[in-house]
């Protein structure tokens, strides 16, 4: 089976930090995700990479950056944390191709106080 | 923009019995499409995938059906379970401008509550 593990499963900070999310994978896939899951609004992407050191936005990218050094390993920054960006935060990875299922971490609740 | 969407944001059932859970898709270019349940404090669960080449698709008590003429996509689970209580989303593959990959669209889920 699939692994996706989320280092935290709960994680408070401070407005104006610097947070680190990270995500890694086992099954060797080439894509990585990231989401926010917010009631009422669903999954949205923040940014993706389909391989090492390559990075897409999605569509809401704005406070986040993202590194992907290593093929197993996707990390989400929040360059300063806000309290807008409180939220529950999913790591998935897929395949390389079109029509592969993303496979889910069980998520990091994020709040920022 | 293109969306997916839900027709019903909760269901209940009784036990044993089946289950049907409908999805409405908009963006008529799009070939793949996936069903997932989340259980509270977990992450999406991947349950079975169809691709628009495809009418049904069977998985161990579960079917998803597509009929692309109507874009709707549904859901049935068989013998409903206590364990099947969950959110269930669908989501579909987008086809974005050429050069980018292709990224799932999630609808906004449909909690299913199974009744003892």
């Amino acid at each position: 089976d699939v692994k996706v593990t989320q280092s935290s499963r709960y994680l408070v900070k401070r407005t104006g930090e610097k947070v680190f999310l990270e995500c890694v994978q086992d099954m060797d896939h080439e894509n990585m995700f990231w989401y926010r899951q917010d009631p009422g609004l669903g999954l949205r992407l923040i940014y993706f990479s389909y391989d090492v050191k390559m990075k897409e936005k999605g569509d809401i990218p704005e406070g986040y950056s993202v590194s992907r050094e290593k093929k197993e390993r996707f990390s989400l920054i929040l360059e300063s944390a806000s309290t807008n960006q409180t939220s529950m935060y999913l790591c998935a990875s897929s395949l390389a191709g079109g029509d592969q299922p993303q496979h889910f971490g069980d998520g990091t609740r994020l709040s920022i106080l | 923009g293109e969306s997916v969407g839900l027709h019903l944001p909760t269901l209940s059932v009784q036990e044993g019995d089946n289950s049907i859970i409908n999805c409405a898709y908009s963006n008529s270019a799009s070939d793949y499409f996936i069903w997932y349940k989340q259980e509270s404090g977990k992450g999406p669960q991947f349950i079975i995938d169809i691709r628009s080449n495809m009418d049904k698709r069977q998985g161990q008590r579960v079917t998803v059906l597509l009929n692309k003429t109507v874009k709707h996509l549904s859901l049935q689970i068989a013998a409903t379970q206590p364990g099947d209580s969950a959110v269930y989303f669908c989501a579909e593959i987008n086809a974005p401008p050429s050069g980018s990959a292709r990224q799932l669209t999630f609808g906004s889920g449909t909690q299913l509550t199974v009744l003892p």
